[in-house]
C-alpha cells in the first residue's frame, strides 16, 4: 500500500470556480503535512503546511484529520495561474512521502 | 542566496556506464535528500542525509550511492546506469528532518539511460 494516496485528477475548472483536492496517509506515526505545488518541468515548492487546527492561506485552505489519515486542499476563486500539479506530502520523522500528485488546469 | 543547485540539468548515459549528480546548497541546511520522479509514482525517496557524515537510505536505493562529507555537498553516484534508472532526479535540503520543516529543491536533472 503507498504511504500517500492522492486522486490524480485531472481537474479541469473554470476561472473563479472552487476545487478540492483530498489525500490519506498510510502512517498513523506521521509527524507533519504539506502540500505543494509543481509546474510542468519544474521542482516542486511549499504551497502551505497543514496543521490540525486546519489553516489558510488566502484563496487556499489546508485541513488535516488525524483521526481519519486525512488531508485536504480547498482552492477558493481559482485563477488561471494556479494551473499546476499539486503534492500532498508526509513526514514520517526521517523521511518525506510524497503522493503522485493531483493535475489543476483552470480554463479561462 | 543561490538556494539548491544542481548538475548536470541534463545527461545521456550508456548501459553500465557510471556518473555523479551533484548538489550544493548554500543555506547551512542539516537535512538533504535525493528523490527520483516517475510518472505515475510520485516522488521517491533514494538517500537521506541528516548532516555531513550520516546518511541513510530512503525507499528506493538500489543502485545509487551517496556520501556527505561536508555541510553544502550531497553528490549521488550512480555506478552501473540501467534503463530503470531513466528518471528525473531531485535534490532538496531544509533545516532538519523535524516537524514543518520546508524543503527547498534544485531544479531537477533529467537522466537517460540507454
Amino acid at each position: 500500500r503507498k504511504e500517500v494516496e492522492q486522486d490524480p485528477g485531472p481537474f479541469n475548472v473554470p476561472e473563479g470556480a472552487t476545487v478540492a483536492f483530498n489525500c490519506t496517509y498510510s502512517n498513523s506515526a506521521s509527524q507533519s503535512f504539506f502540500w505543494y505545488r509543481q509546474d510542468c518541468r519544474k521542482e516542486p515548492k511549499l504551497l502551505m503546511s497543514v496543521y490540525s487546527s486546519g489553516n489558510e492561506d488566502g484563496r487556499f485552505t489546508a485541513q488535516l484529520n488525524r483521526a481519519s489519515q486525512y488531508i485536504s486542499l480547498l482552492i477558493r476563486d481559482s485563477k488561471l495561474s494556479d494551473s499546476a500539479t499539486y503534492l500532498c506530502v508526509v513526514n514520517t520523522g526521517n523521511q518525506f512521502y510524497f503522493g503522485t500528485g493531483t493535475s489543476l488546469t483552470v480554463i479561462p | 542566496n543561490a538556494g539548491v543547485t544542481q548538475t548536470p540539468k541534463f545527461q545521456v548515459l550508456k548501459t553500465g556506464q557510471s556518473m555523479t549528480l551533484q548538489c550544493a546548497q548554500d543555506m547551512n541546511h542539516e537535512y538533504m535528500s535525493w528523490y527520483r520522479q516517475d510518472p505515475g509514482m510520485g516522488l521517491r525517496l533514494i538517500h537521506y542525509s541528516v548532516g555531513a557524515g550520516i546518511t541513510d537510505q530512503g525507499e528506493v536505493p538500489n543502485g545509487y550511492n551517496v556520501s556527505r562529507s561536508t555541510t553544502e555537498d550531497f553528490p549521488l553516484r550512480l555506478l552501473s546506469a540501467a534503463p530503470s534508472q531513466t528518471s528525473v532526479y531531485f535534490c532538496a535540503s531544509s533545516y532538519s528532518n523535524g516537524n514543518k520543516e520546508t524543503q527547498y529543491f534544485g531544479p531537477g536533472t533529467r537522466l537517460l539511460v540507454l
